[in-house]
């Protein structure tokens, strides 16, 4: 069965430090691959997305996310958090151009 | 006005009870999911629906049913809540094929007591 993993559940930074959180997936055929952000009371939003191509994917607010295909890893990274970047941030994969499927989820926390 | 847009946004109500959770979007899309929230158990994918005629269980249907009135509605069931149905409930809608993505509505509280 597909599967999305992140391993960080729960990650504090103070502002400027770098952030890198992982994800990886279960073998499945063509993948498609999200990150989303969900700032506190809100509903989920697209970060970025890779489809194909570049395997560096730039996204919003700084965001950016490398496609390693050989480690089935879609990891998201940002050089400098600031304290605004608090939220929860889900990789999801769509398997096939069928449904999502969405990791646990990493709650940021950002220290100002 | 959100793309996909839920009601009601928050809801508590007694166990046993009978309660429907509704999905309107705007997108255009085909394909509409409910999932649940739940701490540390990130997105569970209780149905979806790649058109009006199409109906699939996700991982945890169990205790909820959903109806496809229509291409832009899709509406979530509970036929008698219980506490550990006390969740986060997201409905979202996506197209299909490569450039995708899935957009979410702002969500429904409910809380079985």
């Amino acid at each position: 069965a597909q599967s999305v993993s992140q391993h960080n559940h729960h990650v504090i930074l103070s502002e400027a430090a770098s952030l890198e959180l992982g994800c990886n997936y279960s073998y499945g055929g063509t993948v498609n691959l999200f990150w989303y952000v969900q700032y506190p009371g809100q509903h989920l939003q697209l970060l970025l997305k890779y489809f194909s191509g570049d395997p560096l994917v730039k996204g919003i607010k700084g965001f950016e996310a490398e496609f390693i295909k050989s480690k089935f890893s879609f990891n998201l990274r940002k050089p400098s958090v600031q304290w605004s970047d608090t939220a929860e941030y889900f990789c999801a994969v769509e398997y096939n151009f069928n449904k999502f499927y969405f990791g646990s989820g990493t709650k940021l926390n950002v220290k100002p | 006005d959100a793309d996909v847009t839920q009601t009601p946004r928050n809801r508590i109500t007694k166990t046993g009870k009978r309660i429907m959770l509704e999905c309107s979007q705007t997108k255009g899309h085909d394909r509409m999911y409910w999932y649940r929230q739940d701490p540390g158990l990130g997105l569970r994918l209780i149905y979806y629906s790649f058109d009006v005629k199409d109906i699939n269980k996700g991982e945890i249907s169990d205790g909820y049913s959903v109806s496809r009135q229509a291409q832009a509605k899709f509406s979530l069931s509970l036929e008698s809540a219980i506490p550990n149905q006390t969740a986060l409930y997201f409905c979202a809608t996506s197209g299909q094929g490569i450039n995708t993505e899935a957009f979410f509505g702002q969500g429904t509280r409910l809380t079985v007591v």
